[in-house]
């Protein structure tokens, strides 16, 4: 069975404070997703890694996908408020098919203070 | 492009009844859907994926007389809970796959919005 850890599963900080949230596992994955989900909403993809080693910026959040492609990591600089919300890693698995499944991690929910 | 909706967004029902809730692809074609289940604060749980035309694949513990799925086209998958009781009651969002592209270069999902199920 395939694990995502996901770490922290709560972070209240700071308007303008840095934060990473960790991705990890023992298997490999083909690649790696983070979502950002509101409440009463569903899951909106924010990055799609791909390349070990890849980093992704989408303005003040960077995503690196880890060389083994096991572990992901999102960065957060300088929060706003507009930041809060429960954020996602999933791996995505192939089957026999080509098909693939996502292994999710447990969410990290993410609160900035003004 | 890529929207998956979902109806009712929000639904309550007594115990006892039964609730169908629609996912459809509004433009583009999915020959496989997931439903999920989450609960408040947590992470999202697969608990089939539905194949257009054939019978949902269900996963380890979700009951498959309970939860009835159909797919019948390639854009609308239909989730049937079935005798709902209280437990029951949480949030459940579907996803669709796009498969596209030259050699099938994309192949993600996309989600729909949800729909909140309170059970009485």
């Amino acid at each position: 069975t395939q694990l995502l850890e996901q770490s922290p599963q709560f972070l209240s900080i700071q308007e303008g404070e840095n934060l990473t949230v960790y991705c990890n596992s023992s298997s490999v994955f083909s690649s790696l997703q983070w979502y950002r989900q509101e409440p009463g909403e569903g899951p909106v993809l924010l990055v799609t890694v791909v390349t070990g080693g890849e980093v992704k910026k989408l303005k003040r959040l960077t995503f690196q996908f880890g060389d083994a492609r096991k572990d992901s990591s999102l960065h957060i600089t300088a929060a706003q408020p507009g930041d809060t919300g429960l954020y996602l890693c999933a791996g995505r698995a192939f089957d026999m098919d080509s098909n693939y499944q996502l292994i999710w991690g447990a969410g990290t929910k993410l609160i900035i203070k003004p | 492009g890529a929207v998956v909706s979902q109806h009712p967004s929000w639904v309550i029902c007594k115990s006892g009844t039964s609730v169908k809730i629609e996912c459809r692809s509004l433009d583009f074609q999915a020959t496989t859907m997931f439903w999920y289940r989450q609960f408040p604060k947590q992470s999202l749980m697969l608990m089939a994926t539905s194949n257009e035309g054939s019978k949902a694949t269900y996963e380890q513990g979700v009951e498959k007389d309970k939860f009835l799925i159909n797919h019948a086209s390639l854009t609308l998958s239909t989730l049937t809970v079935t005798s709902a009781h209280p437990e029951d009651s949480s949030f459940y969002i579907c996803s669709a796959r796009r498969i596209g592209g030259l050699a099938g270069t994309y192949n993600e999902q996309f989600f729909g919005p949800g729909t909140r199920l309170t059970v009485l």
